[in-house]
């Protein structure tokens, strides 16, 4: 079957480092999204990764390793107002539809 | 700025009563999508559209219809609404490849009283 693992709750210090791991079982892979949801909000999508390696956008990064079938969210000097939900999304087919974990939320304190 | 917009932000409606929620996109996108999101869940695709081609996810209840009039519109119907239907209606877009991510509208919170 489909599924995509990523933990339900992590809590981080304001400036701290925190990482957000995503493993994924689907039948096929073309790329792992990252989307951001803060509270009574709408999913805003942070970052796509097809191939291997480390994608940087400022303070965020996102990882995979389709070998291992696993990719992380990493964001650096966190701020309160990354507070939020992170959803790992696996895109299966050549098509443009996406299977999504079940959510991350990010706690972070002062 | 090109973007999504779903109207209205908040919805109320009785038990039984047919609601329809709106959704418009400025972005061109050929796939648009409606998604419903109960607390602390992921979003759950109900139908999505490439073109004018309509696609129905197989649990979506028959409860809920869509129209796609044209790219830029599309509208989601829900003919009875039941207290279980209470939750965020998301309407997203992409492009057909999926590149550049999904780009969702701010959503519309439905209360069924």
């Amino acid at each position: 079957g489909q599924s995509l693992e990523q933990p339900s709750e992590v809590t981080a210090v304001e400036g701290a480092i925190v990482q957000i791991n995503c493993t994924y079982q689907t039948s096929g892979f073309y790329g792992l999204s990252w989307y951001q949801q803060h509270d009574g909000g709408a999913p805003t999508f942070l970052s796509y990764n097809a191939l291997d390696g480390l994608e940087e956008t400022g303070r965020f990064s996102s990882f995979l390793s389709r070998s291992d079938s696993y990719g992380y969210l990493l964001l650096q000097e966190l701020q309160m107002k990354d507070s939020a939900s992170y959803f790992c999304a696996v895109r299966e087919g050549s098509n443009y539809q996406l299977i999504w974990g079940a959510g991350t939320k990010l706690i972070i304190k002062p | 700025d090109a973007m999504v917009i779903q109207n209205p932000r908040y919805q109320v409606t009785q038990f039984g009563k047919p609601v329809t929620l709106s959704c418009s996109q400025t972005l061109n996108h050929n796939v648009m999508y409606w998604y419903q999101q109960k607390s602390s869940q992921a979003p759950k695709l109900l139908f999505h559209y490439y073109d004018k081609d309509f696609n129905n996810e197989a649990d979506t209840p028959d409860n809920f219809q869509s129209r796609r009039p044209n790219t830029s519109f599309c509208f989601l119907d829900i003919r009875s609404p039941g207290l279980g239907d209470a939750a965020m209606y998301l309407c997203a877009t992409s492009s057909r490849t999926g590149k550049g991510g999904y780009t969702f509208g701010s959503g519309t919170r439905l209360t069924v009283v």
